[in-house]
C-alpha cells in the first residue's frame, strides 16, 4: 500500500462546517505536505510541515503533525463549496526530495 | 509565469506504438518527477530525477523510460505502450526538499 494513507476516503459536509482529514505513514519523514486537486487537474500545494514542527496554519487551514504516532491531520475551517476537491498528503523522505503520496480524501462541501 | 508544461494533454494511441510525453519547467528546479494517477490508487511515482543526468526508479517504473539531459526537461518515454498504461500522468518539479509544482496532466489511452 501507499506510504501515506488518508482517512476518510470520502467526506461530505455542509458549508460552514469544519473538515478534518487524517494521514498516516509508516517510516521516518523529513516533512509532510498536503495538496489539493480539483477534478482531473494538476495538484496544488497547500502547506508543508517539517518533522520538527507540530502545528502550522495558513488561512483557514491548520495542519498538525505527530511524529510519535506517525500521523498528520488537515483541518479546513468554515468550509465553502469551492473547497470541494481531493486532498492528498505526501511524505517527504529523510533523504533527498522524493515525495510519496497517499490515495487522497474526496471532500464534498454542500452549499 | 512559473509553470510546468506537459504535452500532449490528451493522447489516444495503439498498443506498441512508441510515444513520448514531454515535460518542461521554467523555475530552474533541480528535482523533477513523473506520477501516474489511477482511480483508487492515488498518485504513484514512476521515475524521478534529482538533477541533470541523475534519474531513479520510483514505485512503478516498468514499461517507462526517462532522460534528464537538460535541467528544464524531463520527458517520459513509453517504448511499447500497453493498455495497462492507460492513465492520467503528471509531471512535477521542485527545489530540493520543497513543494512540488505540478503540470496539468496528460491523459493517455492505449487501445
Amino acid at each position: 500500500s501507499q506510504q501515506g494513507e488518508e482517512d476518510p476516503q470520502a467526506l461530505s459536509i455542509q458549508e460552514g462546517e469544519n473538515a478534518t482529514m487524517n494521514c498516516s505513514y509508516k517510516t521516518s519523514i523529513n516533512n509532510l505536505q498536503w495538496y489539493r486537486q480539483n477534478s482531473g487537474r494538476g495538484l496544488v500545494h497547500l502547506i508543508l510541515i517539517r518533522s520538527n514542527e507540530r502545528e502550522k496554519h495558513s488561512g483557514r487551514l491548520r495542519v498538525t503533525l505527530d511524529t510519535s504516532k506517525k500521523s498528520s491531520s488537515l483541518l479546513i475551517t468554515a468550509s465553502r463549496a469551492a473547497d470541494t476537491a481531493s486532498y492528498f498528503c505526501a511524505r517527504g523522505e529523510t533523504s533527498g526530495s522524493r515525495l510519496t503520496f497517499g490515495e487522497g480524501t474526496q471532500l464534498t462541501v454542500n452549499p | 509565469e512559473a509553470q510546468v508544461t506537459q504535452n500532449p494533454r490528451y493522447l489516444i494511441t495503439v498498443t506498441g506504438k512508441k510515444l513520448t510525453v514531454t515535460c518542461s519547467q521554467n523555475m530552474n528546479h533541480e528535482y523533477m518527477s513523473w506520477y501516474r494517477q489511477d482511480p483508487g490508487l492515488g498518485l504513484r511515482q514512476i521515475y524521478y530525477s534529482m538533477n541533470v543526468e541523475v534519474t531513479d526508479k520510483g514505485d512503478v517504473p516498468e514499461g517507462y523510460k526517462v532522460s534528464r539531459k537538460e535541467k528544464r526537461n524531463f520527458p517520459l518515454i513509453l517504448e511499447s505502450p500497453s493498455p495497462n498504461q492507460t492513465s492520467l500522468y503528471f509531471c512535477a518539479s521542485s527545489l530540493t526538499g520543497g513543494e512540488l509544482f505540478f503540470g496539468e496532466g496528460s491523459r493517455l489511452t492505449v487501445l
